[in-house]
């Protein structure tokens, strides 16, 4: 079965900073990747997704990701950061089967400091 | 945004008693899926449908029980209802075409509270 590791529980960045989130992953094949983006009382917003070719996706709201499978990694890149992106940021990975479940990491929350 | 509608979105129920929680679509995604969201857990699948009376357990059915007799509705019961489930429920849809590669689309959620 797959897994998803987000090592940061918390990070916070000043506005017009850069941000990077890291996502690492357990799967034996070429899985599908994403991210989801939650603001505070809201549900989820599909981000960006990988499924395979370009291994950088672009996504909504100037964030993009690159998948490195050398490292089992698909992390999530924004070169400047506005007070409007503090909110939890998951990662998730599907399976190439018929059951299209996906697993989710445990959230980067995101703080933006003026 | 999918057309997805969770009811109740928010409730305060007592140990013991019975909930449902509803999800409504109106995209005839064939996939629906129940998530609880707890912090530093993620979002964990509870039960998920791959078509009308067609349902499979997750990874925390425990407690948890589905139907689903019409495609643009998914029903989360518990039976009896415990502290510990306490969460934010999430309904997610998801397309059955292979081009869609498991993406899934998320409701606004129910927030749950059991004393």
């Amino acid at each position: 079965a797959q897994s998803v590791t987000q090592p940061d529980i918390h990070i916070t960045v000043s506005e017009g900073a850069s941000l990077e989130l890291r996502c690492n992953y357990s799967y034996g094949a070429t899985p599908y990747l994403f991210w989801y983006v939650q603001s505070p009382g809201q549900g989820l917003q599909l981000l960006l997704k990988y499924f395979s070719g370009d291994t950088l996706v672009q996504g909504i709201k100037g964030f993009e990701a690159e998948f490195k499978r050398s490292q089992s990694s698909f992390n999530l890149r924004k070169p400047s950061v506005h007070w409007s992106d503090a909110a939890e940021y998951f990662c998730a990975v599907g399976e190439q089967s018929n059951d299209y479940k996906l697993s989710f990491g445990a959230g980067t929350t995101v703080t933006v400091r003026a | 945004d999918a057309g997805i509608t969770q009811s109740p979105r928010h409730k305060v129920t007592e140990t013991g008693t019975p909930v449902t929680l509803r999800c409504h679509q109106t995209e005839n995604h064939r996939y629906m899926y129940w998530y609880r969201q707890d912090p530093g857990h993620g979002l964990r699948l509870i039960h998920y449908s791959y078509g009308v009376k067609d349902t499979d357990k997750g990874e925390v059915s425990d407690g948890y029980s589905v139907s689903r007799s019409k495609t643009e509705d998914f029903l989360l019961t518990l039976e009896s209802a415990t502290s510990s489930q306490t969460s934010v429920y999430f309904c997610a849809i998801s397309e059955s075409m292979a081009s869609s590669y498991n993406e899934q689309f998320f409701g606004p959620g129910t927030r749950l509270t059991v004393l």
